[in-house]
């Protein structure tokens, strides 16, 4: 059973434009959760985090949201370019002394020119 | 040079071969991770590292055997692997476990 859910497994727009990445989790344990980008033939790169203690964090283009009570989170692009056209997965984990990330099986992003 | 750098890039390997996919990170970082990615599936956790020491292994079938001879160096040793071990291996590394981690390019591998 997942606990971490990317439940569109794609995703287009248009250039200058919002995009926006939604993650779904089942843990209420999870405490941290974080974004990563990847390109093909390379290996995930860390883009932005958030603990639960907050509901919103921002870096440069890119936001994002936390709603515990709903056990989502999505992440904004704005404005969207060319080059954010990658998979983006969430990813989550919970306090402990064996804290494992979690991943969601990710969400192609095509950003078109 | 990347932080976390994964050798070789790409392997192809008959179900009879041994084979070991080699990790190295340069970040100064104390927990190391192998992850396995199939297509269309989430990242999979196999082992987490902690200070040389394994403190994960989430049921990974013995075929797989890790190595962590120091803080900087993780390896993966193969052996009798089945077709369905095709995947791509990523290698991470991060300060302490489950902070964020960065990831090594991985390695494709493909058993014939």
């Amino acid at each position: 059973d997942q606990q971490v859910k990317q439940n569109s497994p794609s995703l287009s727009v248009q250039e200058g434009r919002i995009s926006i990445l939604n993650c779904d989790y089942t843990n209420s344990m999870f405490d941290y959760f974080l974004w990563y980008k990847k390109y093909p033939a390379e290996g995930p790169t860390f883009l932005i985090s958030i603990s639960s203690i907050k509901d919103k964090n921002e870096d440069g283009r890119f936001t994002v949201f936390l709603n515990k009570s709903a056990k989502h989170l999505s992440l904004h692009i704005v404005p969207s370019q060319p080059g954010d056209s990658a998979v983006y997965f969430c990813a989550a984990s919970a306090s402990g002394s064996a804290r494992q990330l979690t991943f969601g099986s990710g969400t192609q992003l095509t950003v078109l020119p | 040079e990347t932080g976390v750098t994964q050798t070789p890039r790409h392997l192809v390997m008959g179900m009879t071969n041994k084979k070991s996919l080699k990790c190295e990170q340069h970040l100064g970082h104390n927990a190391m991770y192998w992850y396995k990615q199939s297509a269309k599936k989430p990242l999979e956790l196999m082992f987490v590292y902690s200070l040389e020491e394994r403190v994960e292994n989430n049921s990974v079938p013995s075929r797989f055997s890790p190595e962590c001879p120091n803080s900087s160096h993780l390896f993966l040793h193969l052996h009798t692997l089945q077709p369905e071990d095709s995947a791509l291996y990523l290698c991470a590394s991060s300060q302490e476990v489950g902070t964020e981690a960065f990831f090594g390019q991985g390695t494709r591998l493909t058993v014939v």
